[in-house]
């Protein structure tokens, strides 16, 4: 089945401790980004990749940092996560081919 | 940079039409999509325009007008699970081919 992994789905952590979100495609997609959401003001994007040791900020990168060492993987790093960091996180891919992100189901981050 | 309006939330009867507006404003432009969201579940591709008119898919039809810088979402005979938001997302010109996404609008259908 295709599709788009995040792990882990939900998760409560205490400020300043390193994290890392997980996101993995099967679809061989090139395109691959990673989105926040809260409430009012939709969905905003983190960093985006178009392919394998090519990353670039998206609207919102301070914090953050992401690696692409393999087209399948995508994983968000937040070194010193913070309060404001607490929010809903989407992860998707596209292939060149097509017009259509594919979004992982989403992971629950709450920072305290 | 994008500019990128709709409105906040609508309400509609089940079995009715509903249209929803998006508006944007891009340094150039390259495909407008619609996308659905039920809350705390991730968004659903629903549509894409690239070219001016309307695209009809079942119950939904989405139209862009990239003169005007203009595009809506029109859903028929509406059912309760049509309660969601529905995201306006438009991809510039620019080399990334990640669309940016409006705040979304809140539609929530009444019986």
């Amino acid at each position: 089945e295709a599709q788009v992994t995040q792990n882990p789905r939900y998760l409560i952590t205490v400020t300043g401790k390193k994290l890392t979100v997980t996101c993995s495609q099967n679809m061989n997609h090139e395109y691959m980004s990673w989105y926040r959401q809260d409430p009012g003001l939709g969905l905003r994007q983190i960093y985006y990749s178009m392919n394998v040791e090519v990353t670039d900020k998206g609207d919102v990168p301070e914090g953050y940092k992401v690696s692409r060492k393999e087209k399948r993987n995508f994983p968000l790093i937040l070194e010193s996560p913070s309060p404001n960091q607490t929010s809903l996180y989407f992860c998707a891919s596209r292939g060149t081919e097509g017009y259509e992100q594919y979004f992982g189901p989403g992971t629950r981050l709450t920072v305290t | 940079g994008q500019n990128i309006d709709q409105p906040t939330e609508m309400t509609a009867t089940e079995g009715a039409i509903v249209q929803i507006n998006c508006t944007y404003q891009t340094s150039g432009f390259n495909g407008l999509f619609w996308y659905q969201q039920h809350a705390g579940e991730a968004p659903t591709f629903l549509s894409y325009n690239v070219l001016d008119g309307l695209e009809e898919k079942g119950r939904f039809s989405s139209f862009l007008s990239r003169s005007k810088g203009y595009s809506y979402l029109l859903l028929k005979e509406l059912q309760m699970k049509d309660s969601a938001s529905y995201l306006c997302a438009v991809r510039d010109s620019g080399g990334s081919y990640i669309p940016t996404f409006g705040r979304g609008t809140s539609l929530i259908v009444h019986p």
